[in-house]
């Protein structure tokens, strides 16, 4: 029953490596984010679609390629993996391109490269 | 474009006594603003939000905020703290270009 599921929670990978996160969405929501929360809890948008569609990529490397097959998927895949892609990723979800929409989280991914 | 700051990335309170959290935001449009939850490994919690219609708003928890526009301010309160709100609280401001934009965090730690 849980909303907003990211799977894996953990991610331990070396670098160079190309790895995926996957985010699904119960809730029928039509927008969906990515965030990364840096090691000082710092929260900064990545990407946002919008029925499949994406409406915003903030200043992300190309190493990161978000995808979504349908508005209650938008999974994350990063080549090339870097020693600073660690974080704490968050996929999040929203109803309606409204700005008083409030957004629901998933659980996070702990992405550690080594 | 939409930003905040919140004011102290660490308050340290005494169980049983006021919490707030400090929040200033800047907004080119009337903005809709938030505050989250975070509690350890876990992602974040919608506490309240203002959406214009209220300027004081209540949230979950006891917590409550206000918007006060003539000081570009929602601040975060609960008149007597306890122990479980021990987390890190982000106020967040949105417009209308389909982005959430969140504060640093204030790290909570209730004192026994």
């Amino acid at each position: 029953d849980t909303a907003v599921s990211q799977t894996p929670k953990y991610l331990v990978t070396q670098m160079g490596n190309d790895k995926s996160i996957k985010c699904e969405q119960n809730l029928g929501h039509d927008t969906m984010y990515w965030y990364k929360q840096d090691s000082k809890k710092f929260l900064k948008i990545m990407f946002s679609y919008n029925n499949k569609e994406l409406i915003i990529n903030e200043t992300v490397p190309n190493r990161f390629s978000p995808k979504s097959p349908d508005k209650a998927h938008l999974n994350l895949h990063i080549n090339s993996l870097e020693l600073g892609d660690s974080a704490v990723y968050f996929c999040a979800s929203s109803h309606l391109r409204r700005g008083d929409a409030e957004a629901f989280f998933g659980q996070g991914t702990r992405l550690t490269v080594v | 474009a939409q930003s905040v700051t919140q004011l102290g990335s660490h308050v340290s309170v005494s169980e049983g006594a006021l919490v707030l959290l400090r929040c200033n935001y800047s907004s080119s449009v009337p903005p809709y603003l938030f505050w989250y939850v975070q509690y350890p490994n876990q992602g974040l919690q919608l506490l309240l939000k203002y959406t214009s219609a209220a300027t004081l708003v209540k949230g979950i928890n006891g917590f409550e905020a206000e918007f006060k526009k003539s000081e570009t301010s929602f601040h975060l309160t609960k008149p007597s703290a306890h122990m479980s709100d021990a987390a890190e609280y982000f106020c967040a401001v949105s417009g209308r270009d389909d982005k959430i934009i969140f504060g640093k965090g204030t790290r909570l730690h209730i004192l026994p």
